[in-house]
């Protein structure tokens, strides 16, 4: 059963407000993730990190900002949400094999926000 | 664009036939992973299949690669209801920054 974990489940919040969605693992994975996935379609990776104080944009734009000071804890942080940030949002983990390769990935249960 | 695509988008059988699905990508890989999605919930790996590898089985999964082609398949046979997800692919790039990247996925729909 896969260490990572999401909070909130579900959010739902008004336009303009601040939000930061939780994601904790404990495995002592080095390289976590962020994914964006609206219903039925395809996860774009909005952020990544190698480690602490490593943060990387994915391939999809995003308003969205990340931080890593604690190996286990990568929240994602909107600003200022808009319901176009409506969407699923998954959180994941990995780590590297001994030849520098990604191993399989355990995903939190994400957590999905309307934004009204 | 995304790295990996697959084909079809969605694919009904009924239990006990096999389903196939097909994963094609477009750069140079180290490994390729499947992995299941139930209805809204997280994915839960499958899968992993390294790129000097042509062939891998678990259970009644069965996942070939063909790097000449940039192209991977995953077949579950004798299907069950249960079996009822969405399926996707990723691809570890061999890139100078190694991330994991998800294909556009397929619908399975296994019918009793």
């Amino acid at each position: 059963e896969a260490d990572i974990y999401q909070t909130p489940r579900y959010l739902v919040i008004g336009t303009g407000k601040k939000i930061t969605l939780e994601c904790s693992q404990t495995m002592g994975h080095d390289k976590m993730y962020w994914y964006q996935q609206d219903p039925g379609m395809e996860l774009h990776l909005i952020h990544y990190s190698y480690g602490v104080n490593s943060t990387e944009k994915g391939d999809l734009s995003s308003e969205s900002t990340v931080s890593r000071i604690r190996t286990e804890h990568f929240p994602l942080t909107l600003e200022s949400a808009r319901p176009s940030h409506t969407s699923q949002y998954l959180c994941a983990s990995s780590e590297l094999s001994g030849l520098g390769e990604n191993t399989e990935a355990f995903f939190g249960q994400g957590t999905r926000l309307t934004v009204v | 664009s995304q790295q990996g695509e697959e084909d079809p988008q969605a694919l009904s059988i009924q239990e006990g036939e096999n389903a196939t699905m097909n994963c094609s990508y477009k750069t140079s890989i180290n490994n390729l992973q499947w992995y299941r999605q139930n209805s809204g919930r997280g994915l839960v790996h499958l899968i992993l299949i390294r790129s000097n590898e042509r062939e891998k089985h678990s259970g009644r999964l069965r996942v070939t690669l063909d790097t000449s082609k940039k192209s991977s398949s995953l077949l579950i046979t004798a299907s069950r209801a249960a079996d009822t997800a969405s399926y996707f692919c990723a691809t570890d790039m061999n890139t100078g920054f190694q991330k994991l990247v998800f294909g556009t996925g397929t619908r399975l729909l296994v019918s009793p």
